[in-house]
């Protein structure tokens, strides 16, 4: 079973640039997270689809960030304008699970930010 | 205060040697304990869910204390292969947030 892709593997970017983020998650998974992981803490949710709809999205800084899953497959994750403290991998992930609840959570490669 | 907490480590120890992780939480109304692996620059993988009555799992054991709201992991027999970060985690109640980490306990086993 093929598992949660995600590129770019790696981007750079200068401040004040825009930049975009793909995840495909595992194949039939109705729920999908894009966390944020600084360096030296844990992953943060920013957003939580289920299907093609938000669930949460009370962490995600919506002056900058946007998040779209719009056929209740893939994502795209948006920053623009970026910031320096912006720099983090960002980590998809899926679950099976309709509500998203105490199912596995299945997590892509991640993508690593710079932001310079 | 932050709603999982957990000492950050690094614990160095030698192989075969028996080490405990502890980490506390913050809402009562946590539902569902996780126990994360993470390798350096790689992504989560999920180590072990707790349960009230404790787990094992060959050389890992989870611990739940629900009222003391305290998650612990023990791993017999370190062995190189063991050294990572480990993230404990816990899932709020349906419908709301999902999986909330902490920072991580860095774990290196040395020959």
């Amino acid at each position: 079973e093929a598992g949660v892709a995600q590129s770019p593997r790696y981007k750079i970017i200068e401040k004040r640039q825009s930049v975009a983020f793909w995840c495909n998650p595992i194949s039939g998974h109705a729920t999908l997270y894009w966390y944020q992981q600084i360096l030296g803490q844990g992953p943060k949710l920013l957003i939580q689809f289920q299907n093609n709809g938000v669930v949460d999205d009370s962490q995600l800084p919506k002056d900058r960030f946007s998040a779209e899953r719009l056929k209740g497959v893939d994502s795209t994750l948006k920053i623009q304008p970026a910031k320096l403290e912006d720099s983090a991998v960002y980590l998809c992930a899926s679950s099976p699970h309709r509500q998203g609840g105490t199912d596995t959570q299945y997590f892509g490669p991640g993508t690593r930010l710079t932001v310079l | 205060r932050k709603e999982v907490e957990q000492d950050p480590g690094p614990f160095n120890v030698p192989e075969g040697a028996t080490v405990a992780f502890n980490c506390t939480y913050s809402n009562s109304a946590s539902q569902s304990f996780f126990w994360y692996r993470q390798d350096c620059r790689k992504e989560p993988k999920l180590l072990m869910s707790v349960y009230s009555s404790g787990n094992e799992d060959g050389r890992f054991t989870a611990q739940l204390n629900r009222a003391s709201q305290y998650i612990s992991l023990l791993i017999r027999d370190s062995k190189l292969s063991d050294s990572a970060t480990y993230l404990c985690v816990v899932n709020l109640p349906q419908g709301r947030r999902a999986l909330t980490f902490g920072s991580g306990t860095r774990l290196q086993v040395q020959p």
